[in-house]
């Protein structure tokens, strides 16, 4: 199947700081991306649909000036925690759907863990 | 919205014994349904997925069954082994364009030797 990749798998940050997560289609051109957010041994919750070339859709109650999200090429989003809190701690999520493939099906990246202390 | 149930929430089995999970759905325009397994620490995968133009599918050991008019749809493992110990979720979601999938709550089988 499809590969999408997630970078990094593991972060650590301070109080305060701002943290990037990419998320890159290998072998796919992708103009649609999705965010999710996870917490522990939850469900995966959607954050925003980011679309190649215009501003990414957020879901309800997703502060859009504290995740930033840009999708500048059809293999390429990235989502930015700004000034991150402990609260912001969670398991982020990518995915992306192939449009050549058999369907429409999902694939979705390794997960990136941030630790904000 | 889509609203998507999925029970149990844990499930224990023997290795060799079969598991089924079980969701619901709302939206009758949903017409789409993925199933993804998720280890530890990693992205989901997915394992299986259904249209709404079929009642069953079927890939090795798993399959996948649907039933449109009352909303459900099916996950079935047979002769499981230990290594299909993971968190199971179920997703639903319109298959035109590019529609986002709302995800059940998860179930997590254990399948012990």
């Amino acid at each position: 199947g499809a590969v999408v990749s997630q970078h990094p798998s593991r972060v650590i940050c301070k109080s305060g700081t701002s943290v990037k997560i990419e998320c890159r289609s290998l072998d796919f051109q992708a103009t649609t991306m999705f965010w999710y957010r996870q917490f522990p041994k939850q469900s995966l919750m959607l954050m925003a649909t980011s679309n190649e070339g215009s501003k990414a859709t957020y879901e309800q109650g997703v502060e859009k000036d504290k995740f930033l999200i840009n999708h500048a090429s059809l293999t390429l989003s990235t989502l930015t925690v700004t000034s991150a809190h402990p609260e912001d701690s969670s398991f982020y999520i990518c995915s992306a759907r192939d449009p050549g493939g058999a369907g429409t099906e999902a694939f979705f990246g390794q997960g990136t863990r941030l630790t904000v202390v | 919205g889509e609203n998507v149930e999925q029970h149990p929430s844990t499930l224990s089995v023997q290795e060799g014994d079969s598991a089924v999970i079980k969701c619901t759905y709302s939206d009758s325009a949903s017409n789409y349904f993925p199933w993804y397994k998720q280890e530890l620490g990693k992205g989901p995968q997915l394992i299986i997925d259904i249209r709404s133009n079929v009642g069953e599918k079927k890939d090795q050991r798993i399959a996948v069954t649907l039933n449109k008019t009352a909303k459900h749809f099916s996950l079935h493992i047979t002769e499981t082994q230990p290594e299909d110990s993971a968190v199971y979720f179920c997703a639903a979601s319109e298959n035109t364009g590019f529609q986002k999938l709302v995800f059940g709550t998860g179930t997590r089988l254990l399948v012990s030797p």
